[in-house]
């Protein structure tokens, strides 16, 4: 395989449910994204990891929690989400994070669309 | 604060040209992004201009002005499968991406 996967492509839960998305990469990149895109609204960033360390949280609540266990798998977990957290969660990959060493490319995967009951 | 604009909709013909514009507002400026998204599927990288003036890449091209904080997508010759959201995204002071939330192109017949 070649490029971002995420797994599962749609996910459906209820609001007590305990599940997991996951991203691989195999491009070889250092640095991982979690993104959510909300219908008509600007692609959010959720959390960087950069050589598997944390490197931004942008104010996510805390029922999101990430683990990069290396720099190929990003996991999200998910708990006790709202029907406002329905969305489509899409990982990326770039060489570096930020612009270091290239044009900063994003390589995302197909996402994952989660759908909260 | 920081911000991208761009138009939520435009429609255009088969064979003709659109210019999908953007402007931007951000801390300090790194360069500006545009990605194609079709329906169901990634977001692909299309361009990345840091300086002033156009870039060309086959059908499409990308244009920045620093000055008036301005960009804009040209697609030339338009297909089919070119119906697609177009996300622009501005990289700021600390290399984080500001997205705008996308133009859905739709192309006629």
């Amino acid at each position: 395989e070649t490029g971002v996967t995420q797994t599962p492509r749609h996910l459906v839960m209820g609001m007590t449910n305990k599940k997991s998305l996951k991203c691989e990469q195999h491009l070889g990149h250092n640095a991982m994204y979690w993104y959510k895109q909300s219908a008509k609204k600007p692609l959010e960033l959720m959390f960087v990891y950069n050589f598997k360390e944390q490197t931004e949280n942008n104010s996510v609540p805390s029922r999101f929690s990430p683990e990069c266990p290396n720099s190929s798998h990003l996991f999200l977990h998910l708990h006790t989400l709202q029907p406002e957290d329905s969305a489509l969660y899409l990982c990326a990959s770039s060489q570096d994070y930020g612009l270091a060493g290239g044009t900063g490319e994003l390589f995302f995967g197909e996402g994952s669309r989660l759908t909260v009951l | 604060g920081q911000n991208i604009d761009q138009p939520t909709e435009m429609t255009a013909t088969e064979g003709a040209i659109v210019q999908i514009n953007c402007t931007y507002q951000t801390s300090g400026f790194n360069g500006l992004f545009w990605y194609q998204q079709h329906a169901g599927e990634a977001p692909t990288f299309l361009s990345y201009n840091v300086l002033d003036g156009l870039e060309e890449k086959g059908r499409f091209s990308s244009f920045l002005s620093r000055s008036k904080g301005y960009s804009y997508l040209l697609l030339k010759e338009l297909q089919m499968k070119d119906s697609a959201s177009y996300l622009c995204a501005g990289a700021d002071s600390n290399y984080q991406l500001i997205w705008g939330a996308g133009t859905k192109l739709i192309i006629k017949p």
